[in-house]
């Protein structure tokens, strides 16, 4: 099983659409949990980190279920603006360092 | 407010010859490290330094070398450049690590 998996996509939605990306990962001694965007040619930028509890920001959603082994991603009422590959990332537990997923591509359409 | 500074931004190089690529932060980060993402691969650590004078390797860290000489700088050396080190590589820094990492411009390197 890989470190950390996530679906490639791409998610082609509407404009306004609700769309969720899920991420599992493989260590269950991790403890930190984030969202990145990246941009076509641009570097990863963090969207938001993912608490225990689960919190939101704005149109995002994270929510954290480890007992799964799995962080999710709500994305509601999209834009344009939200096109990007979104990256999950989580901690390498006891061996430290950050672990990236490959992505999702998000596409959204007028 | 520079961030994390990677230079150069593209780069050639022929088969063995060797380069540095230079990172530089001012946010006073204790962690540093160098990523590559290829098409299909995502992003892959290839060296981290959790500060001054400590450097450790990542998943993929054959051809190349670091040093941490300052808190401010993090240049990954190529040894002697093969294509499959083609790439985009990105430098980053976080005030620890598992912390969220501040991510430089990126540099885009052909070997040919």
């Amino acid at each position: 099983r890989k470190e950390v998996e996530q679906d490639p996509g791409p998610f082609n939605v509407p404009e306004g659409a609700t769309v969720a990306f899920n991420c599992t990962y493989s260590n269950s001694a991790s403890q930190s949990f984030f969202w990145y965007r990246q941009d076509c040619r641009k570097e990863p930028k963090l969207l938001m980190s993912v608490y225990s509890s689960g919190n939101e920001d704005g149109r995002f959603t994270a929510q954290l279920n480890r007992a799964s082994q799995y962080i999710s991603l709500l994305i509601r009422d999209s834009k344009l603006s939200d096109s990007a590959t979104y990256l999950c990332v989580v901690d390498g537990g006891s061996q430290g360092n950050l672990i990236f997923g490959k992505g999702t591509k998000l596409s959204v359409k007028p | 407010n520079a961030g994390v500074t990677q230079t150069p931004k593209f780069q050639v190089l022929k088969t063995g010859q060797s380069m540095t690529l230079q990172c530089a932060q001012d946010m006073n980060h204790e962690y540093m490290s160098w990523y590559r993402q290829d098409p299909g691969m995502g992003l892959r650590l290839i060296h981290y330094s959790v500060g001054a004078g400590i450097t450790d390797q990542g998943e993929v860290p054959n051809g190349y070398n670091v040093s941490r000489s300052t808190t401010e700088d993090f240049p990954l050396r190529l040894l002697s450049a093969a294509p499959s080190q083609t790439s985009v590589y990105f430098c980053a820094s976080a005030g620890r690590y598992n912390s969220p990492l501040h991510f430089g411009n990126g540099t885009r390197l052909t070997v040919t």
